[in-house]
This record gives structure tokens, C-alpha cells and sequence, in this order.
């Protein structure tokens, strides 16, 4: 079965403290896709990145970072020094190739930055 | 510039009405995905909207509550039937990144259409 879980419903953290938003995933495919996507109060899907399962590379861009351990089906998002502008909801999500690409989203992680 | 229009971008409507919701791509794409978004909650798959077929519908979802058409490689639309305040949600069209000639990227989201049944 195809499934994403994000084990963390909420987390509030001070102004430039790092935090690491987790997800877990499921599927029986050997080729497919995560994503991590940034849904701020505006609504907008803000897409932040796509991995294929063949890439385990760690990825950084700037403040973000990613850890994808296919042994531990996990592909973490941390933000480094935070900022009030990261208050959003972040959703991982997976598509597997085998099934048309839908993309499956996890239910959310809403990320609180306090000032 | 956006990939994907969104038509209306919201509505409030009444009880046992339907509503289409207008899907447009800027490419030709084989397959269209419509998502709903109920509030507070995360995005979860209808339909995959194909090209020459009957849409395909996850579970829990049903053709008769949810017409979709695509009568064209740019174009779908989804049909939100008698309606119920249970509707309300975001409904939001996508299409993946690679079928549209960006390469391996995101998949492109339509900036949703946010529906209220009163």
C-alpha cells in the first residue's frame, strides 16, 4: 500500500532554532517519488523538492536540508535557524511510477515559529 | 507564469446545487489529477482525470457525486454534485512536471477553488 505518515501534527519552536519535520513512507514500488511541499497561510502548494528513490543523496538548499534513508523509508525536512516566515503546514508526499504518478500526501505537519 | 488556471477560484453556493470547476494546462498532458483539500485537512486524491477515458476514482470517491471530463489533452473539468456543507473544501487540479516538458521536477498545482455550501 502507498502511504505517507507524518507523525507530527504540530510543533511550535523560537525564532532561529532548527527543527526537523519527519516522514515516513510506504510503498512496494522500487522506482518513486517524495516530495516536500510548504502550504502557507495564503494557500498556495509551494513546492520545495522532488526525490526519486535511486537518489539517496542528502539535499541542502540554503536554511532547508533533506535526509532520505531508503533503510528506514524516511525522508526528513530540517529548517536550520529559523524564521517566522517558515510558519506554514508541510506536507511529504509520495507518488510511485507504477501508478500513474498520483502523488500522496501525508496529513501534515503545521510548523510554528515564534518570534 | 502559472502552468495551470483554476476557474472560479472560489464560490459559495447552496445546498443540492453543483458546481464545475474549470481545469486549463498550458501543454498537452495524458493525465490530470483532481485533489480535495477539506479545511484543516490534507490533500487527498479524487480522481485521475485520462485522456480519451473514463476518469478513475480512489476510493471513497464516486463518478455520480464527481463528474469529471476531459475532453482534450488541456482541459478537465470536476463536478461537485447536490452539493452539502460537507463539500466545502479546496479542490485543486494537478498535473506532473515532467509531462509538461519541465523535466524532473514538482508536480504543478492549479491555485485551488474554494468552495463553501451554505
Amino acid at each position: 500500500a502507498q502511504k505517507v505518515t507524518q507523525a507530527q501534527t504540530e510543533i511550535s519552536v523560537v525564532e532561529k532554532e532548527d527543527v526537523t519535520l519527519d516522514c515516513v513512507y510506504e510503498t512496494r514500488d522500487t522506482t518513486y517519488y517524495l516530495f516536500w511541499y510548504k502550504q502557507p497561510p495564503s494557500g498556495e502548494l509551494v513546492f520545495l523538492i522532488r526525490r526519486n528513490s535511486f537518489d539517496e543523496q542528502n539535499e541542502i538548499s540554503g536554511r532547508y536540508s533533506w535526509n532520505f534513508q531508503k533503510s528506514t523509508s524516511s525522508f526528513n525536512f530540517t529548517i536550520t535557524a529559523s524564521q517566522v516566515v517558515d510558519s506554514a503546514v508541510y506536507f511529504c508526499a509520495l507518488s510511485e511510477a507504477d501508478r500513474d504518478d498520483k502523488i500522496i500526501f501525508g496529513k501534515g505537519t503545521r510548523l510554528h515559529i515564534l518570534p | 507564469s502559472a502552468v495551470i488556471s483554476q476557474k472560479p477560484s472560489r464560490d459559495i453556493c447552496q445546498r443540492g446545487t453543483s458546481l464545475t470547476i474549470q481545469c486549463q494546462v498550458d501543454s498537452q498532458v495524458t493525465m490530470m489529477f483532481w485533489y480535495r483539500q477539506q479545511p484543516g485537512q490534507s490533500l487527498t486524491l479524487i480522481a485521475t482525470a485520462n485522456q480519451g477515458s473514463e476518469a478513475t476514482y480512489e476510493s471513497g470517491f464516486v463518478i455520480d457525486k464527481f463528474p469529471i471530463s476531459r475532453p482534450n489533452l488541456t482541459f478537465s473539468t470536476l463536478t461537485v454534485s447536490n452539493m452539502s456543507p460537507e463539500d466545502s473544501s479546496i479542490y485543486l487540479c494537478s498535473v506532473e512536471g515532467a509531462s509538461v516538458g519541465r523535466g524532473n521536477t514538482e508536480a504543478f498545482f492549479g491555485q485551488g477553488t474554494r468552495l463553501t455550501v451554505v
